[in-house]
């Protein structure tokens, strides 16, 4: 079984400047997470998708991060513009949503370095 | 959820146990105890669960204590593998599969050769 995708795995841009992640979960999952994970910190959750809509993103800072899963299976999270604060490794995450589920699955990141 | 409380690294000597301990003396009836890790860049890891009784999987064992206010994973024959961070998490489980996980920072543990 194939696991998250996400892409790139590296990342550096200028502050000011726009950049954008792409998750694609495990096939069937229809629930997806985007984390973000600042070093020496463990992962803060951003955004939860079930299908294709928001289920909770009361911590993404909307007037510079965005998110979306138009067709419930990939995903992208943007960052318009970037901080010197948004360096970070962004974490994509994905569970089935059918019975008890104990394990999210994660990607392997991707590292985005603000300078 | 109920915070949890960790220590912020530890040693342990290859192919000894590992004892991981956790606090979560504010966890309410209905949540569950929840084990991850996470390796040097790669993504979090899911190892074990539990709820009251002492669960044991092909990765790692669990006990929680009768009170169930702290936890201790255990790693019976550590390996280099398995140096990490490694997170305690509580958190409710509903038959919906898409509850949160909210992160602490952790207990780094080293597996010295």
């Amino acid at each position: 079984e194939a696991g998250v995708a996400q892409s790139p795995r590296y990342k550096i841009i200028e502050k000011r400047q726009s950049v954008a992640f792409w998750c694609n979960p495990i096939s069937g999952h229809a629930t997806l997470y985007w984390y973000q994970q600042i070093l020496g910190q463990g992962p803060k959750l951003l955004i939860q998708f079930q299908n294709n809509g928001v289920v909770d993103d009361s911590q993404l800072p909307k007037d510079r991060f965005s998110a979306e899963r138009l067709k419930g299976v990939d995903s992208t999270l943007k960052i318009q513009p970037a901080k010197l604060e948004d360096s970070a490794v962004y974490l994509c995450a994905s569970t089935m949503s059918r019975g008890p589920t104990y394990e999210q699955y994660f990607g392997p990141g991707t590292r985005l370095t603000v300078t | 959820d109920a915070k949890t409380t960790q220590p912020t690294s530890m040693d342990c000597a290859e192919g000894r146990a590992a004892n991981l301990p956790c606090n979560h003396s504010t966890i309410s009836g209905n949540e569950y105890v929840y084990w991850y890790r996470q390796i040097h860049s790669q993504g979090p890891q899911y190892i074990i669960h539990g709820l009251k009784n002492n669960e044991t999987n092909e990765m790692a064992s669990l006990i929680i204590t009768e009170d169930r206010k702290s936890s201790t994973l255990i790693l019976p024959h550590a390996t280099l593998r398995d140096t990490a961070v490694y997170y305690c998490i509580v958190r409710l489980t509903s038959n919906f599969g898409n509850e949160k996980l909210t992160f602490g920072t952790g207990t780094r543990l080293t597996i010295i050769p």
